[in-house]
């Protein structure tokens, strides 16, 4: 079975602090994983992904994961916040031609 | 690439009515389309995956009959909510995955439904 955990539901930083959401992941294949963002009333952008090459995955915006599969864990960070980047963040477990959603992270940027 | 459109981005119907969104792959020929419902503050919810020139395939607990899929072409498929009522309230989204890009989806901007 293929299930998603997102530890955090709101994640709240000032804007030039580290970014970190985190996400653990079940599943019974092979995953592919991904990190999806959304903006209010806007479809999900996808940030990143990751399928079974390089475990550090580089993703638009500054955005990077590393996938652990000891920990069953990828973790979305970035260096430094920005404004912008104040949105909801879905990790996404992919299996067998179908996405299993994490619930989400609201992510807030302090100014 | 791999821009996938929506239309109407709003719409407002009374109940009883029905009502068609657009999902558009512009710039690549989609395998495979998915049409997910979102309601607010919550995950998206699978509803439907179809693939052009074939029957769509539902989750369980969706009703086919009401939640009418048409993939008519590699670029275009339509969700039809038949016989809209306040609880279809909400904000539905498709994507679609192209050959090559394995099991990547991208999205639509997505469509909100007020039925009142």
């Amino acid at each position: 079975a293929q299930s998603v955990t997102q530890l955090d539901s709101h994640v709240s930083v000032s804007e030039g602090t580290p970014v970190l959401l985190r996400c653990n992941y079940s599943s019974s294949y092979s995953p592919s994983l991904f990190w999806y963002v959304q903006h209010p009333n806007k479809g999900l952008q996808l940030l990143l992904k990751y399928t079974s090459a390089a475990t550090l995955v580089k993703g638009i915006n500054g955005f990077e994961a590393e996938f652990k599969k000891s920990e069953t864990s990828f973790h979305l960070t970035k260096p430094s916040a920005h404004m912008s980047d104040a949105a909801e963040y879905f990790c996404v477990v992919s299996a067998l031609g179908r996405l299993y959603f994490g619930r989400g992270t609201q992510l807030t940027v302090w100014p | 690439g791999a821009v996938v459109s929506q239309h109407p981005s709003w719409v407002i119907c009374k109940s009883g009515t029905s009502v068609k969104i657009e999902c558009r792959s512009l710039d690549f020929q989609a395998t495979t389309m998915f049409w997910y419902r979102q309601f607010p503050k919550q995950s998206l919810m699978l509803m439907a995956t179809s693939n052009e020139g074939s029957k769509a395939t539902y989750e369980q607990g969706v009703e086919k009959d009401k939640f009418l899929i048409n993939h008519a072409s590699l670029t275009l498929s339509t969700l039809t909510v038949t016989s809209a009522h306040p609880e279809d309230s909400s904000f539905y989204i498709c994507s679609a995955s192209r050959p090559g890009g394995g099991e990547t989806q991208y999205f639509g901007p997505g469509t909100r439904l007020l039925v009142l």
